[in-house]
C-alpha cells in the first residue's frame, strides 16, 4: 500500500516556464515532507522540505506548498531551467522522526530549451 | 558528490546466490539507511543503523540483513536471491537520524 503517491510519471516543460510537480499522501499522521532530486547514475539529493505547521516554504526558484486538508503537496520551480531535468521524489514521515521515510515513485521532469 | 560511497556500482548474480553491498557514510555521520528502488517504484526504506545499533526496520525481507561496523561503514547482505530482488540499492547517511539524509550513488543489482 503506497502511502505517498506521485501520479504523474513524467512532465515536460519549456525553459523559463513554471514546473509543478504533485504529490498525494494518505496517512494523516505525516507531518514532515521533503522533495529530492535525482540525476541519472546518482543518488537522490535533498531539495526542500516543509513541516505541517507551514503551508509554504520557499528556497530560491523552488517553492513547496502543503495542503493538509487535501493531503497534497506540490513543488513549483520558477523559472524552469534545462538543468532541472531530473527525477523528483517526494517523501513523508510521521513525527519528527526521519527513521522511516515513505517515498513516492517519482516524476521525471524534462525542461526543454 | 554527497560524500557517501557505495560499492560495487553494479552487481550481476544468479538466483539463489548471496551478495554483500557496502556503504561508507559521510565523515561524522552516525546513521546509515538502506533503501531499495525497484523498477518504476519509489524508494522503499529497508533498515536504519545508528552508531552500530539497529534503529528502525522498514520493509526488509528476512532473507536480507544488515550491520554497521565500529568504523561506521555498513553492509547489506542479500541471500537466496530471487529475480524480483533486482533493483537499485541506495545507502544514505545523516548525523544523528534527525535531519535530512545524504544518499550514495547506489548499487545496481541484477539477478539472472
Amino acid at each position: 500500500d503506497q502511502q505517498v503517491k506521485q501520479n504523474s510519471p513524467s512532465l515536460s516543460v519549456q525553459e523559463g516556464r513554471i514546473s509543478i510537480l504533485n504529490c498525494d499522501y494518505t496517512n494523516s499522521m505525516f507531518d514532515y515532507f521533503l522533495w529530492y532530486k535525482k540525476y541519472p547514475a546518482e543518488g537522490p539529493t535533498f531539495l526542500i522540505s516543509i513541516s505541517s505547521i507551514k503551508d509554504k516554504n520557499e528556497d530560491g526558484r523552488f517553492t513547496v506548498f502543503l495542503n493538509k486538508s487535501a493531503k497534497h503537496l506540490s513543488l513549483h520551480i520558477v523559472p524552469s531551467q534545462p538543468g532541472d531535468s531530473a527525477v523528483y521524489f517526494c517523501a513523508a514521515s510521521a513525527g519528527y522522526n526521519f527513521n522511516k521515510f515513505y517515498f513516492g515513485s517519482g516524476t521525471k521532469l524534462n525542461v526543454k530549451p | 558528490d554527497s560524500g557517501v560511497t557505495q560499492t560495487p556500482k553494479h552487481l550481476i548474480t544468479a538466483t539463489g546466490q548471496r551478495v554483500t553491498l557496502r556503504c561508507s557514510p559521510r565523515s561524522g555521520d552516525l546513521s546509515v539507511y538502506w533503501y531499495q528502488q525497484s523498477l518504476d517504484q519509489g524508494l522503499q526504506f529497508l533498515i536504519q543503523y545508528y552508531n552500530g545499533e539497529e534503529r528502525a526496520k522498514g520493509n526488509i525481507l528476512e532473507r536480507f540483513s544488515a550491520q554497521q561496523f565500529p568504523d561506521l561503514h555498513s553492509e547489506l547482505n542479500l541471500s537466496s536471491l530471487e529475480l524480483g530482488d533486482s533493483a537499485l540499492y541506495f545507502c544514505a547517511s545523516s548525523v544523528s537520524g534527525l535531519e535530512t539524509q545524504y544518499f550514495g550513488p547506489g548499487t545496481r543489482l541484477l539477478v539472472l
